[in-house]
């Protein structure tokens, strides 16, 4: 069983450019889901993909979006960098209708973004 | 969501058993109580769940009162590798579609 990869590790941009993060979902999960955090601070929420569509957002602006594909692989994308959006992004995966426990999600290593 | 709050940090020694008590007053009739650990650069990880009274798993135990108003997480004879981050969650994954809200955490330092 292949656990939820993420890709790149770390990045550095520049305010104002584009960055897209990529994440594999573990084998057999369906549904993935995005989340930011800060240094210091627990992950907050950025938003869902289930059966390619959004499945819910949280409280971040239409400049964070995503994708999922047929294969549950899915890609955030970050529009207009600014120097707050640097943070660890963490992608994770899980299965709808729950298998097992509700809110157990398999989390990625996450990607370090740096804006300057 | 049921709001929770839990100590902002933790020092404990190698062996000695330590427990975290996360207080969710607000807690509804259809939320669960789950626990994530986190490692530095890694992801969290799920580690254990319970509705009432007490679960056990390989990694911890859960205690649940009857009135469900907190939660204690217990760690038994830490390790140096126990030092993270924990954090209680609490809510009905059904109804907020499975997306996890994080609080601030409780940073636990295992000392030699």
């Amino acid at each position: 069983e292949t656990g939820v990869t993420q890709s790149p590790t770390h990045l550095i941009k520049t305010r104002g450019q584009q960055v897209t993060l990529r994440c594999s979902s573990q084998s057999g999960h369906n549904t993935v889901s995005w989340y930011q955090q800060a240094l210091g601070q627990g992950p907050q929420f950025i938003f869902q993909y289930y059966r390619e569509e959004e499945n819910g957002r949280g409280n971040f602006p239409p400049r964070f979006s995503g994708l999922q594909f047929p294969n549950y692989s899915s890609e955030l994308n970050v529009n207009a960098l600014e120097l707050d959006d640097s943070a660890l992004y963490l992608c994770a995966s899980s299965s709808y209708p729950p298998s097992g426990r509700y809110y157990e999600q398999y989390f990625g290593p996450g990607t370090r973004l740096t804006v300057t | 969501l049921a709001k929770t709050t839990q100590p902002i940090s933790m020092d404990s020694y190698e062996g000695q058993e330590v427990n975290i008590t996360c207080s969710h007053n607000n807690i509804a009739t259809n939320d669960y109580i789950t626990w994530y650990q986190q490692f530095p650069s890694q992801g969290p990880r799920f580690i254990i769940q319970g509705y009432k009274t007490k679960v056990t798993n390989e990694v911890a135990s859960l205690f649940i009162p009857a009135d469900r108003k907190s939660s204690t997480l217990s760690l038994p004879r830490v390790s140096l590798s126990d030092t993270a981050v924990y954090y209680c969650l609490v809510g009905d994954g059904e109804a907020a579609g499975n997306k996890l809200t994080f609080g601030g955490g409780t940073r636990v330092l295992v000392k030699p």
